[in-house]
């Protein structure tokens, strides 16, 4: 089945404890994001890489990292965590970045810091 | 930069009743506009989709025309289900330079009672 996943779903940390969500797509795409979503405003993105070895900042990439090693997997990374980053984050991938290719989203990894 | 405004939830409305969320943008060029949902505790989903000025984007009994003269995307559906319970995102993706990135709206969430 072609899919998006991400791990964990839920996690609970505390402020300064480095956490690595984990993001991989089956469909062979090149292209891959990181959003998060807060109510009220929607999705905003992070990350987005490319390809391999290309990423590049979001709209909001304060406090975060990413790498792209690999085609399939694309990490999310705190390094160290703050309470502003409790949020829900969707992992996405497309065959391009191109608006002709739909963007399948992961189901989702919540996360609270402490 | 682009921009995305839609009606603020919670639509309460009876099942079989006609929906609309209305949508309006903020964007140069000739943005590509989308309508995602996100049942609940899922990821977000693709609706429907245009690409150009005119075009009308179905799916699933919704039905979205992206008007570029009064700047909107207003989703619709005639006659809705218990099922059709969701949060509704309106997003576009820019003309030139997006980086394969969809700017959202804040979401709508509709709630269809039996």
């Amino acid at each position: 089945e072609a899919q998006v996943t991400q791990n964990p779903r839920y996690l609970i940390t505390v402020t300064g404890k480095k956490l690595t969500v984990t993001c991989s797509q089956n469909m062979n795409h090149e292209y891959m994001s990181w959003y998060r979503q807060d109510p009220g405003l929607g999705l905003r993105q992070i990350y987005y890489s490319m390809n391999v070895e290309v990423t590049d900042k979001g709209d909001v990439p304060e406090g975060y990292k990413v790498s792209r090693k690999e085609k399939r997997n694309f990490p999310l990374i705190l390094e160290s965590p703050s309470p502003n980053q409790t949020s829900l984050y969707f992992c996405a991938s497309s065959l391009s970045s191109s608006s002709r290719n739909e963007q399948f989203f992961g189901p989702g990894t919540r996360l609270t810091v402490l | 930069g682009n921009s995305v405004t839609q009606m603020e939830g919670p639509v309460t409305l009876s099942e079989e009743a006609f929906l609309t969320i209305n949508c309006t943008y903020t964007a140069t060029g000739y943005p590509s506009l989308f309508w995602y949902v996100q049942y609940p505790g899922e990821g977000l989903q693709l609706l429907l989709k245009a690409t150009k000025a005119d075009d009308k984007g179905s799916n699933k009994g919704f039905e979205a025309t992206y008007r570029k003269e009064t700047t909107s995307f207003h989703l619709e559906k005639g006659s809705v289900q218990v099922s059709d319970s969701a949060v509704y995102f309106c997003a576009l993706m820019g003309w030139a330079d997006s980086w394969g990135k969809l700017q959202f709206g804040a979401g709508t969430q509709v709630v269809v009672t039996p």
